[in-house]
């Protein structure tokens, strides 16, 4: 089945520090890709939709300047957190659909568990 | 934009247990995703069905478009099963962006 991996799957930075998360469909192309944020014992929540080549679409209340999605090829989108701090801890999910139209799958990633000092 | 409400919150079992997750929601949609969280926070998806039943081992997925409602069985449960069990909608029909449920949380014991 489609596969879909995220690196690292987590980490620890100091405040002010930058991290880069990437997300990779490693056995179909990707048009789409979603990044959600999920805090403990909350939903998952939509940051943003990137499809391959284009910028990023981010919901209501996500800073796109903070949250800067790059989404290069068919089977990478990654995620920089610019300047993280503490209230930035979260686990970060992606997930990729193969399709254009709204009934495909999207297959999801294991997560990203960021953690700020 | 969709709603979804998800029953029970919390759901403990003994192993064997045949076990229903609900989830109902208020938009019409296209389709329904039904997730699996472990422990460790890794999303794995289940089942996306659009009409009817689908099986997989030992779960079984339903839909009635109709009822604008779902449900999640799983037959003879085994603690393997505990995790959180989330369903998703697209936020309004034919929206690729979805919404979830908050989750039912599942312990299986032996």
């Amino acid at each position: 089945g489609a596969v879909v991996s995220q690196h690292p799957s987590w980490v620890i930075c100091k405040s002010g520090t930058s991290v880069k998360i990437e997300c990779r469909s490693l056995d179909f192309q990707a048009t789409t890709m979603f990044w959600y944020r999920q805090f403990p014992k909350q939903s998952l929540m939509l940051m943003a939709t990137s499809n391959e080549g284009s910028k990023a679409t981010y919901e209501q209340g996500v800073e796109k300047d903070k949250f800067l999605i790059n989404h290069a090829s068919l089977t990478l989108s990654t995620l920089t957190v610019t300047s993280a701090h503490p209230e930035d801890s979260s686990f970060y999910i992606c997930s990729a659909s193969i399709g254009l139209a709204g009934t495909d799958t999207q297959y999801f990633g294991p997560g990203t568990r960021l953690t700020v000092l | 934009k969709n709603e979804v409400e998800q029953s029970p919150q919390n759901l403990t079992a003994q192993e064997e247990e045949f076990i229903t997750i609900n989830c109902s929601y208020s938009v019409g949609i296209s389709a329904l995703h039904w997730l699996q969280q472990h422990p460790g926070g890794g999303i794995v998806s289940l089942f996306m069905l659009s009409s009817g039943k689908k099986k997989h081992g030992r779960l079984i997925a339903t839909i009635n478009i109709q009822e604008k409602h779902s449900s999640l069985h799983i037959t003879a449960s085994h603690p393997r099963d505990s995790a959180v069990y989330i369903c998703a909608v697209p936020t309004q029909g034919g929206s690729e962006k979805l919404v979830f449920g908050k989750g039912t949380k599942l312990t299986v014991n032996p």
